[in-house]
């Protein structure tokens, strides 16, 4: 079946600017993530939904960070006024049995 | 502060060679750990999870779990340069679907 996606792919911004980034996770997997990836950095959590529980909100870096997730499938992160130091790696993960998260492809986001 | 060490290498190994890879976490009551492969420009790619005490074989690999030491590691036999990424330990407090923390990697070299 198909994995998790994500896009865009890349994209680029200017500081200041707001940005939305997509995840469709795999059909009927519960839970999903978001981790962003900076350059030869681990991974670092931002946000954790759950079914309808209330989100794991508790690694977005700053109030610019917010993230949605609609009829508990199609997820989207939104960063307002963009930073330079926003630039990363952000990689959407889902799973269903607690047997570890299958990651997209990530999205490339260069903040100029 | 929950962490998950590992050393960041470069390992490198000749090809055929058994590559061992390790990882130690902080807290005590972690229930599950868990394995990525991630080569360059990639996003992390699942290849073993283990929940219980001793080994676990899955074809060339062999994750190892020792609880009352703290320590999982990943074992690869039969290395191959195909091999050649960055391998992540991650581990999770629960059984069930929350995020997992994840050590920043460690860079595997398998020379033909």
């Amino acid at each position: 079946g198909a994995g998790v996606s994500q896009s865009p792919s890349n994209k680029v911004t200017e500081k200041g600017k707001d940005v939305e980034l997509r995840c469709d996770p795999i059909s009927g997997h519960t839970a999903l993530y978001w981790y962003r990836q900076s350059l030869g950095q681990g991974l670092e959590f931002l946000i954790y939904f759950q079914g309808n529980s209330a989100p794991d909100k508790s690694g977005l870096p700053s109030d610019r960070f917010s993230a949605e997730r609609t009829g508990g499938s199609v997820s989207t992160l939104t960063i307002q006024r963009t930073q330079q130091e926003d630039s990363a790696v952000y990689l959407c993960a889902s799973s269903q049995d607690g047997g570890g998260g299958y990651f997209g492809p990530g999205t490339r986001l260069t903040v100029l | 502060q929950k962490e998950v060490e590992q050393n960041s290498g470069p390992l490198s190994v000749p090809e055929g060679a058994i590559a061992s890879l390790n990882c130690t976490y902080s807290d005590r009551g972690s229930q599950s750990f868990f394995w990525y492969r991630q080569y360059s420009g990639k996003s992390p790619e699942l290849i073993m999870f283990i929940y219980s005490n001793g080994d676990k074989e899955d074809g060339r690999f062999t994750a190892q779990l020792n609880k009352a030491s703290q320590y999982v590691s990943l074992l690869i036999r039969d290395s191959q340069p195909s091999d050649s990424a960055t391998y992540l330990c991650a581990v999770n407090l629960n059984s069930g679907n929350t995020p997992l923390v994840f050590g920043k990697g460690t860079r595997l070299s398998v020379i033909a």
